[in-house]
């Protein structure tokens, strides 16, 4: 159960969009659509941003998007806002009843 | 609105054992898997462990698996962890978390507000 692959940190100015990905292997995100993302403030419980690889949960804004190919599943966030720096994290099915989390990236909005 | 709240952390000696609690309110929680995920200072999330809508399955990490048990009471609205032989690499704070489907699918859609463990002698 090793963690997935995320950037440390990526950054953007505000209107802009970022990418940030999900590396992990055909154990996991490969052979699942089991992939979410969440966003994290500091001192705060994370948010599910993105559910089923595509989904987004009511209420979550439609800039943010979710993406997968292969190995790596990708969150997209279009027309940044400073509300959007905080800690972002996925989250695999690995199989066996069991899940795993990505490192973490730190978004910057610039 | 779903409210999650966790209880039952603080300081600890290595070796000993801990018992968190969680109470939900404003959810039918008989319906949903539930698990606690982990966050130690500083540092990113861990899912730890899982049980299912009626308790009669539980999955956990290799990290904790043997230590850790999962249950849940559907009758009193609460999740427990019992956590034994603890060792300072599983201080950090302890969310308990709500499966947004009935399935377990691992989609997260409400976490507490989390309780802190602090392994330590």
């Amino acid at each position: 159960q090793s963690a997935l692959t995320q950037p440390r940190s990526v950054s953007g100015s505000p209107g802009q969009s970022v990418t940030i990905s999900c590396t992990g292997t055909s154990s996991d995100v490969g052979n699942y659509k089991y992939v979410s993302w969440y966003q994290q403030h500091p001192g705060k419980a994370p948010k599910l941003l993105i559910y089923e690889v595509t989904k987004r949960p009511s209420g979550v804004p439609d800039r943010f998007s979710g993406s997968k190919s292969d190995n790596t599943a990708s969150l997209s966030i279009s027309g940044l806002q400073a509300e959007d720096e905080a800690d972002y994290y996925c989250l695999s099915y690995a199989g066996r009843y069991s899940w795993v989390f990505g490192g973490g990236t730190k978004l910057t909005v610039l | 609105q779903v409210q999650l709240v966790e209880s039952g952390g603080g300081v600890v000696q290595p070796g000993r054992s801990l018992r968190l609690s969680c109470a939900a309110t404003g959810l039918s929680f008989s319906e949903y898997g539930m698990h606690w995920v982990r966050q130690a200072p500083g540092k990113g999330l861990e899912w730890v462990a899982v049980v299912s809508y009626d308790g009669g399955s539980r999955y956990y990490a290799d990290s904790v698996r043997g230590r850790f048990t999962i249950s849940r009471d559907n009758s009193k609205h609460t999740l427990d962890l019992e956590m034994k032989s603890l060792r300072a690499d599983d201080t950090a704070v302890y969310y308990c978390a709500k499966d947004l489907l009935a399935s377990l699918d691992g989609y997260i859609d409400h976490w507490g507000p989390g309780t802190l463990v602090s392994v330590s002698s």
